[in-house]
């Protein structure tokens, strides 16, 4: 079974990086059939998928375009985790953060929890 | 990108009855290569994240009761439940997976008559 579990402040300045990490059991981040992925939920925006990144042979990212210019998502292969970096934050980028598995097939099976983020002063 | 609307937005069905919500997609996402629908469906309750219920447009994840059937191919899709439980009220959303970034339909709200 796989187990996703998210960490991070829940409290973000205005204009400044939203960290999250995401740890990984029962899979590895370095699976050549799965893919890693953050999604997003706000009451104004719903749920957006933010990007992704896996390893088939070597690392690929894929991100969204509306938030492409300030988005990284890195696997740590030591610590079998992944992590997401959202620059240039503003109270738009409220919302719950979720980490998911995608299966090789392309749909996503595994969420986990969901960590709430504030952007406020 | 692919735009996902479902409807209605909300809908209240006896205990016992069928419901039924719709997701269409801007384009197809049916593959030519394989002949799939790359099409979900999720449950969410509150304070949850989304469960996988449906994928392929119409297959049950594992575990998922068989009341509940997805079907429809290339911009159409329904959810159906056959028979509605209480333990059924939630927001259902659809996505498709077929091209990135994956969308997700706005959610349809579904209560208890």
């Amino acid at each position: 079974q796989v187990q996703l579990q998210p960490s991070g402040p829940g409290l973000v300045k205005p204009s400044q990086t939203l960290s999250l990490t995401c740890a990984i059991s029962g899979d590895s981040v370095s699976s050549n059939s799965a893919s890693w992925n953050w999604i997003r939920q706000s009451p104004s925006r719903g749920l957006e998928w933010l990007g992704r990144t896996y390893y088939r042979s070597k690392w690929y990212y894929d991100y969204a375009v509306f938030v492409q210019s300030r988005i990284s998502i890195n696997p740590d292969t030591s610590k079998n985790q992944f992590s997401l970096q959202l620059n240039s934050v503003t109270s738009d980028d409220t919302g719950v953060y979720y980490c998911t598995r995608e299966d090789m097939s392309g749909y996503t099976d595994y969420w986990g929890q969901g960590t709430l983020v504030t952007v406020s002063s | 990108d692919i735009v996902m609307t479902q409807s209605p937005d909300s809908l209240a069905v006896s205990l016992g009855e069928r419901a039924t919500i719709n997701c269409k997609s801007s384009q197809s996402v049916l593959s030519s290569s394989n002949n799939k629908n790359y099409l979900t469906w999720y449950q969410q309750k509150p304070g949850q994240p989304p469960k996988l219920l449906i994928y392929w447009a119409s297959t049950r994840e594992s575990g998922v009761p068989d009341r509940f059937s997805g079907s429809g191919s290339g911009s159409d899709f329904t959810l159906t439940i056959s028979s509605l439980q209480a333990e059924d009220v939630a927001v259902y959303y659809c996505q498709q997976y077929h091209i990135t970034p994956y969308t997700f339909g706005q959610g349809t709200t579904l209560e208890i008559k």
